[in-house]
């Protein structure tokens, strides 16, 4: 199983400041996973992207995909308010069922 | 269609004390998974069941963790004693496709104070 480690592990920005989020991992990869948490609610799902791909957008969302750097980054354009949340990596536990994460990135974005 | 609920959402237990937090899935959902945070690090899977059976339980940390899902609905997980190290935030999630780790619904989670 992999274990991603967010970068930085906090960030802060304005509103309408582009934010970018680090992800890296130490075995291979599935698929990369980022996920969202806004307080008190649960994990929300954002975007995957395969471990055969290089980029993915959604919406306001671009997720890079580095495998030979073992690295992943989700860059969120145009921030808001409603974006400020604790962001995670994560990936399908090989042979299991089970998802393993990072520690998060803890984003904030000032009014 | 309701998602996955937890409850309580925060409990502040005193360390030896006994706590029971409970995970109600969508309805129909075979697969229920347990996760948990502890202060600022990384979520970490506990255990898996599929219906009322455990699947996986290779993240448990202790025998002072105790999943029970009878009759395949809702699950509970105790914590006997608590300890200060238990304090965290308690993910529940749920799946209709065991083969699809991907489509799991996260509860919000239930905070766990330990003092």
């Amino acid at each position: 199983s992999q274990q991603g480690e967010e970068d930085p592990q906090a960030l802060s920005i304005q509103e309408g400041e582009n934010a970018t989020m680090n992800c890296s991992y130490k075995t291979s990869i599935n698929n990369l996973q980022w996920y969202r948490q806004n307080s008190g609610r649960g994990l929300v799902h954002l975007i995957l992207i395969r471990s055969n791909e290089r980029e993915k957008h959604s919406g306001r969302l671009r997720v890079t995909l580095d495998t030979s750097k073992k690295s992943s980054s989700l860059l969120i354009t145009a921030s808001r308010a409603a974006d400020t949340a604790s962001y995670f990596c994560g990936d399908r536990c090989e042979g299991a069922q089970k998802l393993v994460f990072g520690q998060g990135t803890r984003l904030t974005i000032n009014p | 269609e309701a998602g996955v609920t937890q409850f309580p959402s925060h409990s502040v237990i005193e360390k030896g004390q006994t706590v029971t937090l409970r995970c109600d899935p969508i309805s129909g959902h075979d697969n229920l998974y347990w996760y948990r945070r502890v202060m600022g690090k990384e979520i970490k899977f506990l255990l898996h069941f599929v219906k009322e059976s455990k699947q996986d339980e290779s993240g448990m940390p202790n025998n002072r963790f105790l999943a029970e899902r009878t009759g395949g609905t809702y699950s509970t997980l105790k914590v006997q004693p608590a300890e200060l190290e238990d304090s965290g935030v308690y993910f529940c999630a749920s799946s209709q496709d065991p083969e699809s780790a991907y489509e799991q619904y996260f509860g919000p989670g239930t905070r766990l104070t330990v003092t």
